[in-house]
């Protein structure tokens, strides 16, 4: 069974840090790309950023570039968002999901609740 | 950046009735658009692919049509379970979605 999960929310303050992990199994992990997409309280679906299969490619959202980074490793079936300089428009749920290269995202974690707040 | 507007926001529907929300992307995407079907509390579930493609497992009242920038999403005949948001996305250059359409029991 396909399963994507996250850990690492939590409450933050403004200018912190925080890792999101995402765990994934029973898939061929280095086939798939993944992707990170979050959704604020009652608001819409915003892609935040995406790693290719062998971390070649890296993409991200205008709106966390240079605070967050993603990376990946095929040993431990991971992938991993970094962010700093947290702001509380970060605030929102997390979801990995993974896709094939040029695809979109066929199954998805439960998400992970990040709350950046004074 | 491409940008995707989705129509209605809100739809106020009864079981058995034919819904249609469309999508309209700001420049032609192909063929890389999806549909996703999001209850409250859960991550979105993928319906269709490919403007067209029906996911695995996905009933067949759901359905996808479109080209280039209109794009169309049909339930044939709206169930109890098919109340949720649901969102267009294209994949042609990085991920934007729809701002969502809200489908509610009339």
């Amino acid at each position: 069974e396909v399963q994507l999960v996250e850990s690492g929310g939590g409450p933050v303050k403004p200018g912190g840090s925080l890792r999101l992990s995402c765990a994934a199994s029973g898939f061929t992990f280095n086939n798939y790309n993944i992707n990170w997409v979050r959704q604020a309280p009652g608001r819409g679906l915003e892609w935040v950023s995406s790693v290719s299969t062998s971390s070649i490619h890296i993409w991200y959202a205008d709106s966390v570039k240079g605070r967050f980074t993603i990376s990946r490793d095929n040993v431990r079936n991971s992938v991993y968002l970094q962010m700093n300089s947290l702001r509380a428009e970060d605030t929102a749920v997390y979801y990995c999901s993974r896709s094939l290269a040029e695809g979109t995202g066929d199954y998805w974690g439960h998400g992970a609740l990040v709350t950046v707040s004074s | 950046d491409i940008q995707m507007t989705q129509s209605p926001s809100t739809l106020s529907a009864s079981v058995g009735d034919r819904v249609t929300i469309t999508c309209r992307a700001s420049q032609s995407i192909s063929s890389k658009l999806a549909w996703y079907q999001q209850k409250p509390g859960k991550a979105p579930k993928l319906l269709i692919y490919k403007v067209s493609s029906l996911e695995s497992g996905v009933p067949s009242r759901f359905s996808g049509s479109g080209s280039g920038t209109e794009f169309t999403l049909t339930i044939s005949s709206l169930q109890p379970d098919d109340f949720a948001t649901y969102y267009c996305q294209q994949y042609q250059t990085y991920w934007t979605f729809g701002q969502g359409t809200k489908v509610e029991i009339k």
